[in-house]
């Protein structure tokens, strides 16, 4: 069963960094690509960035880019998303999803996901 | 960036009802067009992919079709455990886009 494990919630101060990570197992991490989502409270869905685990190529959204940092480490199966420094505007869920890489593709829909990691951000 | 553009952004019906959900492309993305169930303090969960094909071991009370700029989502006899938002999602462009969401409860 192919399943991705968040890590833990986080509380961090304005200006603090701050990594987050995304274990997947139950599958050849290579052959999806892992993308992050971002839910502020109450609100809808964004997409933020993703990356192919094979060779780490990353593609952002132009909202996100320079904000944050994804990356992997396939060698242990597991992606990351990063910020050098938070904003109180940075609170929120975050989610990563995996997208499954056919010969054509990624196929465009995101399964499974990961259980989230709550990430407030407060002085 | 593509807009996806949802309505109703909130619905209450009774189970057993027959619930229709919309989502408007602001351009043609063909049927590249994905449908998820979030349940509260849950991930979102892929119901629907390419507009209309159901994914595995999802229950055939939902359903999906369209093309272009206009699909439609279906539920076809509302049960107590499709309470939920439900989002479209766009993969024609990058970057990928939801729609806001759609709440749907329970008259």
């Amino acid at each position: 069963e192919v399943q991705l494990v968040q890590s833990g919630a986080e509380v961090k101060k304005p200006g603090e960094s701050l990594r987050i990570s995304c274990k997947g197992s139950g599958y050849s991490f290579t052959s999806y690509w892992i993308s992050w989502v971002r839910q502020m409270p109450g609100k809808g869905l964004e997409w933020m960035g993703r990356i192919d685990p094979s060779d780490s190529y990353t593609h952002y959204s132009p909202s996100f880019q320079g904000h944050v940092t994804i990356s992997a480490d396939k060698s242990i199966s597991t992606a990351y998303l990063q910020w050098s420094s938070l904003k109180a505007s940075d609170t929120a869920m975050y989610y990563c999803a995996s997208e499954r890489v056919e010969q054509l593709g990624p196929v465009g829909w995101f399964d499974p996901w990961g259980q989230g990691t709550l990430v407030t951000v407060s002085s | 960036d593509i807009q996806m553009t949802q309505s109703p952004s909130s619905l209450s019906a009774s189970v057993g009802d027959r619930v229709t959900i919309t989502c408007q492309a602001s351009q043609d993305i063909s049927n590249y067009l994905n449908w998820y169930q979030q349940k509260p303090g849950k991930a979102p969960k892929v119901l629907i992919y390419d507009a209309s094909n159901l994914e595995t071991g999802v229950p055939s009370r939902f359903s999906g079709s369209g093309s272009g700029t206009d699909f439609t989502f279906t539920i076809s006899s509302l049960q107590p455990e499709d309470i939920a938002t439900y989002y479209c999602q766009q993969y024609d462009n990058l970057p990928p886009t939801f729609g806001q969401g759609t709440r749907l409860e329970i008259k």
